[in-house]
Formats: structure tokens, C-alpha cells, sequence
């Protein structure tokens, strides 16, 4: 079964300090790697994703770092905010579909 | 413009009842999907609908679930028989689907299924 591996699961970071979370994916056909953001009560929504033919893609205080060779993909959120407390998930191509595999999830906590 | 919505927003039933979750994609959007979250777990895929194609059930976890959808709007999750493990929150999003790939997915609010 062909997972996305996520980590860490959770994150504690303080207000302004930079919140890194890591996902390592298998085989894909497809280059598109989303990160979506859920806030408790609500549907995760996408934030922020790369389709590959750059190793970064920032907007905003939200940057994706790609690692092609390594299957390796990150977010950076830079100068966290207690706003952005919440779960965060990566996904990734399942082999040669475009359905998503999703990661477990890293909740993060700003603290003030 | 209007989101994916989802009804019932929350839904308790006893165990051995059936429930019917529905869905309302984006305007416009071919492809369906549906995803269970376990409470503090990680989006699991259920089935996937993509316009006329054969639906892909490959993540249905038992022959209790089953889905449908009319045309590209509306889908209903059924779930037969519910058990106490079934109790999750039942997420739906839709997508564009251009050439042969779909790509962002959006998703209603979800409905929190407890099964009691």
C-alpha cells in the first residue's frame, strides 16, 4: 500500500519562530504535491502546492521545498502566528493516478 | 461562489442502522471523492467518481459502504448496518478534471457520523 510519510506528527512552535513539517512519498507518475490546512470543525483546504518544475514555491509566509531525487517535500511557515494553529496534511499522486494519498497529519500549535 | 456542502452536518444513529450521507460538489467539477477522518486519524479514501467513468471503490472498506452519483452533482454515501467503528467524519471534495488529471481538491465541511 503506498503511503506518504508525514512528520512530525505534532509541532509546538513559538509566535514569529519558523513551523517545518516534512512528507517522503513513493513512486508517482504525476509531479503535483499539495499541502492543505484544517482548523478544527472544518474540511481541510488547500493551502499552498508545487508542481515540480521548480524545487520552491513560496507564497506568502508559506513555502513548499522540493527534493526530487530524495522524494522528499516540505512546508515552511515562516514568522508562525497563532492563526496558523491547525492540522496540516501533504499529499501525493498515487503511482500512475492522479488520486491523492494523503499524510497522517502534523498539528501545530503557535503559542503567543 | 457556493463551496461543496454536505448534509447532515453531524448525524447520530444506533448501531444496525442505516445512514445516508449526501454530498454537493462545486458547480462545474467532474471529479467526486470521498474520504473518512477518524478523530485525530488522517484522510483515508473511500471512492473516487470522475464524470461517466466507472467509479473507483477501491477504498471502500467493507461491502456495507457503497456511493453513487447522478450525472456530476450530487453523491450519496450509504453505509448498511452501521457499527460503532464506523463513527468518523465523512468528508467529501470535488475537482476539475482537464485532460487527464485532476488536481486541487475542495472539501465540504464534512458530516461527523457517531454511531451509538
Amino acid at each position: 500500500q503506498q503511503q506518504v510519510k508525514q512528520s512530525p506528527q505534532s509541532l509546538i512552535v513559538q509566535k514569529g519562530g519558523i513551523s517545518i513539517i516534512n512528507c517522503a512519498y513513493e513512486n508517482t507518475a504525476f509531479d503535483y504535491f499539495p499541502w492543505y490546512q484544517q482548523f478544527p470543525g472544518k474540511g481541510p483546504a488547500l493551502l499552498i502546492a508545487i508542481r515540480p518544475d521548480v524545487s520552491e514555491k513560496k507564497e506568502g509566509r508559506f513555502t513548499i521545498s522540493f527534493n526530487k531525487s530524495a522524494k522528499q517535500f516540505s512546508l515552511h511557515i515562516m514568522d508562525s502566528q497563532p492563526g496558523d494553529s491547525a492540522t496540516y496534511f501533504c499529499a501525493a499522486p498515487l503511482g500512475n493516478t492522479d488520486k491523492l494519498i494523503f499524510g497522517t497529519g502534523t498539528r501545530l500549535q503557535v503559542f503567543p | 461562489g457556493a463551496g461543496v456542502s454536505q448534509s447532515p452536518s453531524n448525524k447520530v444513529t444506533e448501531k444496525g442502522k442505516d445512514v445516508e450521507l449526501r454530498c454537493d460538489p462545486i458547480s462545474g467539477h467532474t471529479a467526486l471523492y470521498w474520504y473518512r477522518q477518524r478523530l485525530g486519524q488522517g484522510l483515508e479514501f473511500l471512492i473516487y467518481f470522475q464524470g461517466n467513468s466507472a467509479p473507483d471503490k477501491s477504498g471502500l472498506p467493507s461491502d456495507r459502504f457503497s456511493a453513487e452519483r447522478t450525472g456530476e452533482s450530487v453523491s450519496t454515501l450509504t453505509i448498511q448496518r452501521t457499527q460503532q467503528e464506523d463513527s468518523a467524519v465523512y468528508l467529501c471534495a470535488s475537482s476539475l478534471f482537464w485532460g487527464q488529471l485532476s488536481y486541487e481538491q475542495y472539501f465540504g465541511p464534512g458530516t461527523r457520523l457517531t454511531v451509538t
